[in-house]
Formats: structure tokens, sequence, C-alpha cells
């Protein structure tokens, strides 16, 4: 199973962007590459996901290294709602269903 | 739509019990998967359910086991509980047949093992 290294934990000020870095140096070309969250005292929710192109929608945006070996979760404008755990998974296309959770990185946004 | 839900949202067990989680999908979708998460870790990947069949295992002993119903909701099962089973029990639903897929996560059942 490919592995993902985060930083522990990033501060951001409200309003401010903020990019959180994941390195995946053993990506294999079947890993699509997820973002999910945990806000505090819920389950995860899904962010964004990526193979090899960046990819934006209303959340976030996903810019991914042209080696792909590591990828940046982009929040433009941080509220106080984003403060949460964010993991960045791989996930193989081909023959396996499980995500692999990481420790994440907690995000903490400052007034 | 009312999204995942799991029940109870909260358990208190002593060493060595039995405990039922359950997990009602989100409408549409026909996968379970069930994690464990230790305080300050990140999820862990029991187990994932299709068709009322395990279809893939992670790195956990026989104690935990699991079930689908025709319906698509699922139950996960500990014997034997010891007190490292204390932990947030997350289950995610998503629809197979698409090469991604997006879970969506219920709120977790809290086992506290005393």
């Amino acid at each position: 199973d490919a592995k993902t290294t985060q930083p522990n934990s990033m501060e951001s000020n409200e309003e401010e962007p903020v990019h959180l870095p994941c390195n995946h140096s053993t990506i294999s070309g079947t890993d699509y590459i997820h973002w999910y969250r945990q806000l505090p005292s819920q389950g995860p929710e899904y962010v964004i996901h990526g193979l090899t192109s960046n990819v934006n929608n209303r959340m976030a945006s996903l810019a991914i290294a042209e080696d792909r070996k590591s990828s940046t979760l982009i929040l433009h404008r941080a509220t106080l709602r984003d403060a949460a755990v964010y993991y960045c998974i791989l996930r193989d296309v081909q023959g396996t269903y499980k995500y692999i959770f990481g420790t994440g990185t907690r995000l903490k946004v400052l007034a | 739509d009312a999204g995942v839900t799991q029940s109870p949202t909260h358990l208190i067990k002593t060493r060595g019990q039995q405990v039922t989680l359950r997990c009602s999908p989100k409408s549409g979708h026909d996968t379970v998967s069930w994690y464990q998460q230790a305080l300050g870790q990140g999820p862990q990947f029991i187990f994932q359910y299709y068709e009322e069949e395990e279809r893939q295992r992670g790195n956990f002993p026989d104690r935990f086991s699991g079930h689908q119903f025709p319906n698509y909701s699922s139950e996960l099962n500990v014997n034997a509980l010891l007190l490292g089973d204390s932990a947030l029990y997350l289950c995610a639903s998503s629809r197979t047949g698409e090469p991604f897929y997006e879970q969506y996560f219920g709120p977790g059942t809290r086992l506290t093992v005393t």
C-alpha cells in the first residue's frame, strides 16, 4: 500500500489561502489521490480527488506535481469552519477498495 | 436524504463482552465499509461489504466480523472485547461500479471498553 506523509499541524489566518502539502513518493500509476477532512465530532467528509491533472471544485483545488510524488490541497479563503483534520489518501483503483488514512494535518484557523 | 446513520451513538462494555454496531447507508449506495479510529489517529479500514459478502478485509483479527443485509444495511460485531478496542467506529457507504467512488461517512459509534 502506498503511503502518504503530511505535516502534523498547520495554522492559517481567516480569509487567507491555505496550502496543505502531501508527499507520496511511492505512488503508482493507478493510484488516485483523495482528500478527506474530519471536522470535530464528525466522520470524515470528501473534499476532492484527482489522478494526474489539477482539479477544482466548490470546496478546494488540488494541485498535483508533474511526477505525481506530491500534491497540495488549496483552500482559497480559509474560514473558521475549515478547522479540521485533513487526510491525504491514495487508493489503487485496481484491486483494492480500502482507503488508507494517515494521521493527517490538523488545520487551525485563526480569527 | 438522511445520509449514513449509525447506532448507537455511544456504548460502554466490559472486557470479554460482545458488541454489535449498526449502520444504514446513504440512499442509493450498495457498499458499506467499516473503520476503527483510535484517539488521535486516522481511521483504519476493518472490512468492506458488497452484495452481502465481505469483499476486502484490513488487518483485524477474526473477533471482528460483519454482515450486510438485503437492504444494504450492515452490522459490525466484535467478540471478546479488549481494552484496546475502545475507539470510534465509523461506517462509510458508497456506490460500486465506478473507478472513483466517494465514501460518505456516518458520525460514528463511540465504544468504550472498561
